[in-house]
């Protein structure tokens, strides 16, 4: 079954540090992989897609993820994290057949630290 | 970037009551618009898709008839909650985008409906 796995429920980190968001899924078919951010009161926004050709892939606000197929993962980054980066943050999976038929995964909430 | 907003971003309602929720794209054309359902502290789940003009297609375990969804222009959708319960609260988002189901245009989010059904 198609699946997305975000473990990590919430991470905290200090203002400036680096940040990486964990990512895995499960597909059957060639993945296309999203990673949004939600901001409250604010609609998903789109960071980064990947669907094909350079594994890693830079986003909007400093953002980058890096595609292993070896791994399942698609992994979310940034080197210098900001107070205003602090959301919840969701990865997703959509395939070629319907690539807009996106599979979320739960979440991971960031907190930032002054 | 696009936008696409949502009216209202919060309603209480009665229970047997229904419930109309509006999803608009307001710079583009949506041919494709996405309904979702986000319990707290859970990932977005989808409910249907819909294309202006035809019926709305929806996910199993959905019901067609309590969730009523009507795409009747490019720029706006509906999701009708029906005789809603308090087991329909939850966060709605819909999404839209300009392409087709299997096209790789970005997917646009509105920024959600509070329901809570006392």
């Amino acid at each position: 079954a198609q699946s997305v796995t975000q473990p990590d429920i919430h991470i905290t980190v200090s203002e400036g540090a680096s940040l990486e968001l964990r990512c895995n899924y499960s597909y059957g078919a060639t993945p296309y992989l999203f990673w949004y951010v939600q901001s409250p009161g604010q609609g998903l926004q789109l960071l980064l897609k990947y669907f094909s050709g350079d594994t890693l892939v830079q986003g909007i606000k400093g953002f980058e993820a890096e595609f292993k197929r070896s791994q399942s993962s698609f992994n979310l980054r940034k080197p210098s994290v900001h107070w205003s980066d602090a959301a919840e943050y969701f990865c997703a999976v959509g395939g070629m057949d319907s690539s807009y038929k996106l599979i979320f995964g739960s979440g991971t909430r960031l907190l930032v630290r002054p | 970037g696009a936008v696409v907003s949502q009216h209202p971003s919060r309603v209480i309602c009665k229970s047997g009551t229904s419930v109309k929720i509006e999803c608009r794209s307001l710079d583009f054309q949506a041919t494709t618009m996405f309904w979702y359902r986000q319990f707290p502290k859970k990932s977005l789940m989808l409910m249907a898709t819909s294309n202006e003009g035809s019926k709305a297609t929806y996910e199993q375990g959905v019901e067609k008839d309590k969730f009523l969804i009507n795409h009747a222009s490019l720029t706006l959708s509906t999701l009708t909650v029906t005789s809603a319960h308090p087991e329909d609260s939850s966060f709605y988002i819909c999404s839209a985008t300009s392409g087709g189901i299997t096209s790789t245009d970005t997917q646009y989010f509105g920024p959600g409906t509070r329901l809570t059904v006392l």
